[in-house]
């Protein structure tokens, strides 16, 4: 069966540190990723997808970027961290084929504080 | 004027009620999702349509393509339904539209 993996699962930073949040998928190959933030009571909204190995869609320009090193792992960075950055993130993944007609699965998240 | 709206905003019902949250959209999409986050933020696939209908134990959604419209329905609800469920465009999978999400709370 799949699994994805998130960490941290919490994490405080200082504004203009660097973040590095993981994501790794297990049991699939080839799969479409997804990072999503959450910012505190507002909707989910998609910062990056990733359809192959160092392939990275962005969908809003921002302070972050993400890296796909391998099949299964996505990672989310940025060299100095803003208050607005603070959110909950999350990963997601899709099968392969027909992605489009497939579920997507979310990790368990990221709380990230800037502070 | 948001491209995936949702209603009601916030939702409380009394157990045992039937609950209906809607979702309109604006924009072209190849799917429409419907997932239920939980109080500590994990967050559930429900379903993901195309047309029709699709029912898993007491909740159902429909879809309808024409009118740009979905409906997720709970059937003898229960607190433990309590969640913020969000309905999401998805545009071939490279661009998910998400609505703004509605709160349930369901009292004993």
């Amino acid at each position: 069966s799949q699994t994805i993996h998130q960490w941290p699962a919490t994490l405080v930073q200082p504004v203009g540190s660097p973040l590095s949040l993981e994501c790794t998928v297990e049991g699939t190959s080839n799969p479409n990723l997804y990072w999503y933030r959450q910012a505190a009571g507002r909707g989910l909204q998609l910062l990056f997808y990733s359809v192959g190995i160092g392939q990275i869609s962005s969908e809003v320009p921002q302070n972050l970027s993400a890296s796909r090193p391998q099949d299964r792992q996505f990672i989310l960075s940025s060299k100095k961290l803003l208050l607005s950055d603070s959110g909950f993130y999350l990963c997601a993944w899709t099968g392969v084929g027909q992605a489009y007609l497939n579920e997507q699965f979310f990790g368990p998240g990221t709380r990230l504080t800037v502070l | 004027k948001n491209e995936v709206e949702q209603s009601p905003q916030n939702l409380t019902a009394q157990e045992g009620e039937f609950i209906t949250i809607n979702c309109s959209y604006s924009v072209g999409i190849s799917a429409l999702h419907w997932l239920q986050q939980h109080p500590g933020g994990g967050i559930v696939s429900l379903f993901m349509l195309s047309s029709g209908k699709k029912k898993h134990g007491r909740l159902i959604a429909t879809i309808n393509i024409q009118e740009k419209h979905s409906s997720l329905h709970i059937t003898a609800s229960h607190p433990r339904d309590s969640a913020v469920y969000i309905c999401a465009a998805d545009n071939y999978g490279q661009n998910f539209v998400f609505g703004p999400g509605t709160r349930l709370s369901v009292l004993p």
